[in-house]
């Protein structure tokens, strides 16, 4: 069966360019979750969608940090005006259940600015 | 600050025998743990979750024990093999929290390498 896929797998940005990182979710999945994950460390929240709406935001870094997910399946994380400390690998996350419980998780894209 | 602590960032193990992660958390709020496996280059990949209900699930070679008392998880392989051989990331949630609304807190990982 299909899992979670994101596109793309590898993204190179020079410093200054915009970026946008898209998620697939698994087929019937209400909740999806965006983290990144930094070289050495755990993944980190950034963002969580029920269906359309964006319930949870507090994780984006800053304003420059925005996701949608318009129809309550395919979801992009944009990421405008990119900085050397946004490398890292973006992980997205979908779960047949609201609440904590379990998510799966696509391969992500790692993200590298130069 | 780090609510889910994995103290260890490596271990060792010889094939067949047992390997055990520990993982530590702060948050009393938590009641749902799980454990994801990752091989590099590639997403998390979910193992076994437990209930703050209950001490111990089980699912083949892979055993959680939970002690609350102590916020205080572990995962058993047994017997371990060499395909085993990956990051472990111990997770905690607030199920259904208003405050927290699902999200997953990771600790920082335990490079498991089991050899033949």
């Amino acid at each position: 069966g299909a899992g979670v896929s994101q596109s793309p797998r590898y993204k190179v940005a020079k410093r200054g360019q915009d970026v946008a990182l898209r998620c697939d979710p698994i087929s019937g999945h209400v909740s999806l979750f965006w983290y990144q994950q930094a070289l050495g460390q755990g993944p980190e929240f950034l963002t969580y969608f029920q269906n359309e709406a964006q319930l949870d935001k507090s994780g984006l870094p800053s304003d420059r940090f925005f996701a949608e997910r318009p129809e309550g399946s395919v979801s992009t994380l944009k990421i405008q005006r990119t900085q050397q400390e946004d490398s890292a690998v973006y992980l997205c996350a979908s779960s047949a259940r609201t609440g904590g419980y379990e998510q799966y998780f696509g391969p992500g894209t790692r993200l590298t600015v130069t | 600050d780090q609510q889910v602590k994995q103290n260890s960032p490596s271990l060792s193990v010889q094939e067949g025998r047992i390997s055990i992660l520990n993982c530590d958390y702060t948050n009393s709020m938590f009641d749902y743990f799980l454990w994801y496996k990752k091989y590099p280059a590639e997403g998390p990949t979910f193992l076994i979750s437990i209930s703050s209900i209950k001490d111990k699930n089980e699912d083949g070679r892979f055993t959680v024990f939970l002690n609350k008392s102590a916020k205080h998880l572990s995962l058993h392989i047994v017997p371990s093999q060499p395909g085993d051989s990956a990051v472990y990331f111990c997770a905690a949630s607030a199920l259904d929290r208003g405050s927290t609304l699902g999200r997953l807190y990771f600790g920082r990982g335990t490079q498991l390498t089991v050899w033949p």
